[in-house]
């Protein structure tokens, strides 16, 4: 079972839809949460990051985690072209002191005008 | 610097040859992180810096791989008599110490081993 788990898509949505990304990871002890987005050829960069249950609001993103699930999702309102990317889930474990993230495989996401 | 800093941005090399690829990390930030990434992969975890520590090396993959830091600066990721499986973009990131508010990546070498 690898360690965070993403579908790899392609997901597709037409533009103004709800976009919604989902991911679970196996370390039941699991701390924090982290939404990257990825543009082709780009490097990733830092939309929302979680650690309590429940939802978290940002503009039209919100991260909603289940940690009881071991689940953790990203919804992207009133979706754009612009919003068409590869999202990368990566979670803090609980392992030790270890601080790197370790990454899903990417969901690829194509909003459709 | 304003955003973490990687050179050089592509790098073609023979079989064989060795490679150095330098990050420098934003300014203040303690922890330093090196990931490789494939073509149409996810990433994956090489080593973790905080300060000039590595306290984990545990995704280098092989012993032709090494990294070390100056301090609370610049690393240098060397790849010794390269195969063409080690082609990918391998990606810096930096972050403050507390890592519950994720890494800020740079824009990655690209190696490409021919």
């Amino acid at each position: 079972q690898k360690e965070v788990e993403q579908n790899s898509g392609p997901l597709s949505v037409p533009e103004g839809a709800i976009a919604s990304l989902n991911c679970t990871y196996s370390d039941r002890g699991s701390q924090s949460f982290f939404w990257y987005r990825q543009y082709s050829g780009k490097s990733p960069e830092l939309i929302m990051f979680i650690y309590s249950n429940g939802d978290k609001e940002d503009g039209r993103f919100t991260a909603q985690l289940n940690k009881a699930s071991q689940y953790v999702s990203l919804l992207i309102r009133d979706s754009q072209p612009s919003d068409s990317a590869t999202y990368l889930c990566a979670v803090i474990r609980s392992s030790g002191s270890a601080r790197q993230l370790t990454f899903g495989s990417g969901t690829q996401l194509t909003v459709l005008p | 610097g304003a955003g973490v800093s990687q050179s050089p941005s592509n790098k073609v090399t023979e079989k064989g040859k060795d490679v150095e690829l330098r990050c420098d990390p934003i300014s203040g930030h303690t922890a330093l992180y090196w990931y490789r990434q494939r073509l149409g992969q996810g990433l994956e975890f090489l080593i973790y810096f905080q300060g000039n520590s590595a306290p984990d090396k545990s995704g280098l993959p092989s012993d032709r791989f090494s990294a070390e830091r100056t301090g609370e600066s610049v690393s240098t990721l060397t790849i010794q008599r390269t195969q063409q499986e080690d082609s990918a973009v391998y990606l810096c990131a930096s972050s403050l110490v507390d890592r519950n508010y994720g890494y800020t990546f740079g824009s990655g070498t690209r190696l490409t081993v021919v």
